[in-house]
């Protein structure tokens, strides 16, 4: 497996409270992204980063930030979580255009409930 | 907005079986159709992947047809095996980009 942790990997909160997720990789990859997964919808990208400090909005960013302070380290924020945020998060990694190919690496994902 | 059409939703395939699954798309501009393969409780993994220059890729018991005409590419899993019960998403890439956009996913159950 590629080096992809997230933290917490389970998560029941409250609605109205804040929210952070942490992706932590170990691989140098340049590209993170942070996906969520719900039945009947697959993967929908929230928000990626192309470099440190460099970020931007994927098909969902609604209600949520990200920072990127590291390379190896990629924050997800609820700033208010909704019960609509209750889904699991899946970080992903890859070396981008750049690379041998074109490949995302995914960690092992965070089950949020929000009641 | 859904760029990427998957169907079926959920496939039954005895041992030794063929399993099919379909992808469409919509926007010409994708350069790259990978297939990845979920087991539960765990994150995607990348099965195997197709650029549009090829009309098909076989690794091992997987292969991937494209139809660029048609803007279809679709998985199949010969001799199918209960091993390889999951849920299957394709996904394209937009040309010159890292951005992926997966279809709703595929649950395949293979039975003995």
């Amino acid at each position: 497996d590629a080096g992809i942790t997230q933290s917490p990997r389970h998560k029941v909160t409250e609605t109205g409270t804040p929210v952070t997720l942490r992706c932590h990789q170990t691989e140098n990859h340049r590209y993170m992204y942070w996906y969520r997964q719900d039945p009947g919808h697959g993967l929908r990208l929230i928000h990626y980063s192309y470099g440190v400090k460099d970020t931007d909005k994927g098909e969902v960013s609604d209600g949520y930030s990200v920072s990127r302070s590291k390379t190896e380290d990629f924050l997800l924020t609820l700033e208010s979580a909704t019960s609509s945020q209750t889904s699991v998060y899946f970080c992903a990694i890859s070396a981008g255009l750049a690379g041998v190919s074109r490949e995302q690496f995914f960690g092992p994902g965070t089950r949020l409930t929000v009641l | 907005q859904q760029q990427v059409k998957q169907s079926p939703q959920s496939l039954i395939v005895q041992k030794g079986g063929i399993s099919i699954i379909n992808c469409a798309y919509e926007n010409t501009a994708f350069d790259y159709f990978p297939w990845y393969q979920q087991f539960p409780g765990k994150g995607p993994a990348l099965l195997i992947a197709i650029r549009p220059d090829v009309s098909e890729k076989k690794e091992g018991r997987f292969t991937i047809s494209f139809n660029k005409s048609a803007k279809q590419f679709s998985l199949h899993i010969m001799d199918s095996q209960p091993g390889d019960s999951a849920t299957y998403f394709c996904a394209a890439s937009p040309y010159n980009t890292d951005k992926l956009i997966f279809g709703t996913g595929t649950r395949l159950q293979v039975f003995p």
